[in-house]
């Protein structure tokens, strides 16, 4: 089985930082995955980690230390459309399907 | 035009009631997944199909059942719809390559009286 924790919500002011975390427990981790939804709409993907370290794509960043199972999406320069809820989701290898298990997301509100 | 496509996108129904939830898509993807999302519990898998032939229980499948109809349709099935089945369901795809990297479609809001 797997749990994923991340805060329920957070704020954040229009141009700052904000580092939203995910911690992990699973049996067979095979990557770590965060996903962006906007409310009312569908989730879209973010960003992916496989291996220790930073991955950074232009004001997104998501880090990952498998030995400590945890990660984290940072969001620089905030802008208003920013806001959403940010999903973790953990890939697990142990039943062979790969299959995703999602955190239960982080409501961000970037405010003026 | 959407790339996944569910139909219906609102639906209101009553207990007792067999309702099916449509999904299709023209990404040419062979993997489709049926999700449901309620406030404070996040995406949870109910089914996942890699191929025509091919069906899986996901993490909460009771309830429902789902059939791969062509590559490109997958749908899902509440035979006796009930109350604690009122959600938001996701349809998505993905390809071999990128097996995680999830296309959702916009999603059918289901309330059952």
């Amino acid at each position: 089985g797997q749990n994923i924790d991340q805060p329920t919500e957070m704020t954040a002011t229009e141009g700052a930082i904000v580092q939203i975390n995910c911690t992990y427990q699973t049996s067979g981790f095979n990557g770590l995955f965060w996903y962006q939804q906007h409310a009312g709409e569908a989730p879209t993907f973010l960003s992916y980690n496989v291996l220790d370290g930073l991955e950074e794509k232009g004001r997104f960043s998501s880090f990952l230390s498998r030995s400590k199972g945890y990660s984290y999406l940072l969001l620089k320069e905030l802008q208003m459309k920013d806001s959403a809820s940010y999903l973790c989701a953990v890939r697990d290898s142990g039943a062979g399907s790969y299959q995703l298990t999602f955190g239960k997301g982080t409501k961000l509100s970037v405010i003026p | 035009d959407a790339d996944v496509t569910q139909t219906p996108r609102n639906r209101i129904t009553k207990t007792g009631k067999r309702i099916m939830l449509e999904c299709s898509q023209t990404k040419g993807h062979d993997r489709m997944y049926w999700y449901r999302q309620d406030p404070g519990l996040g995406l949870r898998l109910i089914y996942y199909s890699f191929d025509v032939k091919d069906i899986n229980k996901g993490e909460i499948s009771d309830g429902y059942s789902v059939s791969r109809q062509a590559q490109a349709k997958f749908s899902l099935s509440l035979e006796s719809a009930i109350p604690n089945q009122t959600a938001l369901y996701f349809c998505a795809t993905s390809d071999s390559i990128t097996p995680s990297q999830l296309h959702f479609g916009d999603g059918t809001r289901l309330s059952i009286l």
